[in-house]
């Protein structure tokens, strides 16, 4: 079946980075974008930015230019968002999904916390 | 670029029908009839229910509907099940030289 599976939770101090990764099984990974949504503690969900498996093009969210790197390693299907400079309020799961005009399916999930 | 609007929550009793609205703008609901719906359970990742307006995939029941008036999309569950209890986004797109995602801000269904 369609899966992603993504790494583990970290704990980050402010001004750090961390990069998530989300690897895919159970279909051609480069027939699909990969998005990357982030949901704050209590908070909705928030569009981050997405990435082509094809071709590596990618569209990021105004608000994370310039902090926020997604890419793709084709030989493993695995996509990767690197977010860098955090803070505090970037404290959230942060989740993958493939994209096709929707978002389906979605990974489990990774919390990232960011505290000194 | 705003967040697209939803009520806050909604309930009803179990057997009934509701209809949640997402209200965005021209520029995006209004534009593409690429609005999805995700709902989400405490704790767990986002689950697609609708997609480009109003189709189902695959193994989502029939209760769940989509539709689309103008800039206003409605997801609506009929045949209330206390398993419906959970958060519910929708998701349009907008843009013209990116094509950006939007979600809006969530809307708690609770099954009386």
């Amino acid at each position: 079946q369609v899966q992603l599976v993504q790494s583990g939770a970290e704990v980050k101090k402010p001004g750090a980075s961390v990069k998530v990764s989300c690897k895919a099984s159970g279909y051609t990974f480069t027939s699909y974008g990969i998005s990357w949504v982030r949901q704050a503690p209590g908070q909705g969900l928030e569009w981050m930015g997405w990435i082509s498996a094809y071709n590596g093009n990618t569209n990021y969210a105004q608000k994370l230019q310039g902090r926020v790197t997604m890419t793709t390693d084709t030989s493993t299907s695995t996509a990767y968002m690197e977010l860098r400079s955090l803070r505090s309020d970037d404290t959230a799961v942060y989740y993958c999904a493939r994209e096709y005009n929707w978002f389906d399916p979605w990974g489990q999930g990774t919390l990232v916390t960011v505290s000194s | 670029q705003s967040a697209l609007t939803q009520p806050a929550s909604v309930s009803g009793s179990p057997g009934q029908s509701i209809t949640i609205s997402c209200t965005g703008t021209s520029s995006d609901v209004g534009s593409y009839n690429l609005v999805s719906w995700y709902q989400q359970h405490p704790g767990k990742a986002p689950k697609l229910m609708i997609y480009e307006v109003s189709k189902r995939p695959s193994g989502v029941s029939n209760r769940f509907s989509g539709s689309k008036s103008g800039n206003t999309a409605s997801l609506t569950i009929s045949g209330l099940q206390a398993e419906d209890e959970a958060d519910y986004y929708c998701c349009s797109y907008a843009g013209s030289s990116t094509f950006d995602a939007f979600f809006g801000g969530g809307t708690k269904l609770t099954v009386l």
